[in-house]
């Protein structure tokens, strides 16, 4: 079956310490993102790429870095200089240009011990 | 800047009841999309409708359905004969597909409680 792939699911990191979040999709999208989920706060952009070897920064892209080496594979890396990590991540992809929905993985939840 | 306000941090609907849930957004842009997505307790996003903006008539999906008004900049979303699954957060977006940039810009969301 197509879809996206996050993992893991649940995430603990101690305070100094990098971490690597995995996203995978097999449904050939171009268009990958990174978005943090907090409470009251909706969705908001880390990072996004078009193409492999190109990514952008997002809203909110401090503390954060990404990688685009293959077209299925999009690693999310939340640095020590991220100084509150502890939050909800999604990651999605789409088609690039018109009719691009946005199709979601299930999440990670990082909390910080 | 592209912007999404949702302003009802949280709805209450009786099971098969009608509730709307509304949506503002801010944009130059002519061409773009507007989505809206549902959040179950599960966490994983679900796209509810879409709305393309160069299209008059309103998008329905089933019970779902929306009242779009382009000058307003509004975009509403219409549950009819709500049901118990139908409990969730809502997020509308805002898709910008034609600048440069191809990302999807949400709203803070609108929880959704279906009461039996």
């Amino acid at each position: 079956d197509g879809g996206i792939t996050q993992s893991p699911k649940y995430l603990f990191r101690k305070e100094g310490q990098n971490v690597t979040l995995s996203c995978e999709q097999n449904l050939n999208h171009d268009a990958m993102y990174w978005y943090r989920q907090d409470p009251g706060q909706g969705l908001r952009l880390i990072y996004y790429s078009q193409i492999v070897n190109d990514f952008q920064k997002g809203d909110i892209a401090e503390g954060y870095s990404v990688s685009r080496e293959k077209k299925e594979s999009f690693p999310l890396t939340v640095t020590s200089a991220q100084k509150n990590p502890t939050a909800f991540y999604l990651c999605a992809s789409s088609l690039w240009g018109r009719n691009t929905e946005a199709f979601f993985g299930q999440g990670t939840r990082l909390t910080v011990v | 800047a592209q912007t999404v306000t949702q302003s009802q941090p949280e709805m209450s609907v009786q099971e098969a009841e009608t509730v709307t849930l509304s949506c503002t957004y801010d944009t130059s842009e002519s061409d773009y999309y507007l989505f809206w997505y549902k959040q179950p307790p599960s966490r994983q996003m679900i796209l509810v409708i879409r709305q393309e903006a160069y299209k008059q008539q309103n998008a329905t999906e089933n019970r779902f359905s929306v009242n779009f008004q382009k000058a307003a900049k509004s975009f509403s979303l219409k549950i009819s004969d709500s049901q118990l699954g139908d409990a969730a957060m809502y997020f509308c977006a805002y898709g910008d597909y034609g600048g440069a940039t191809n990302k999807l810009i949400f709203g803070t969301g609108t929880l959704l409680a279906v009461q039996p």
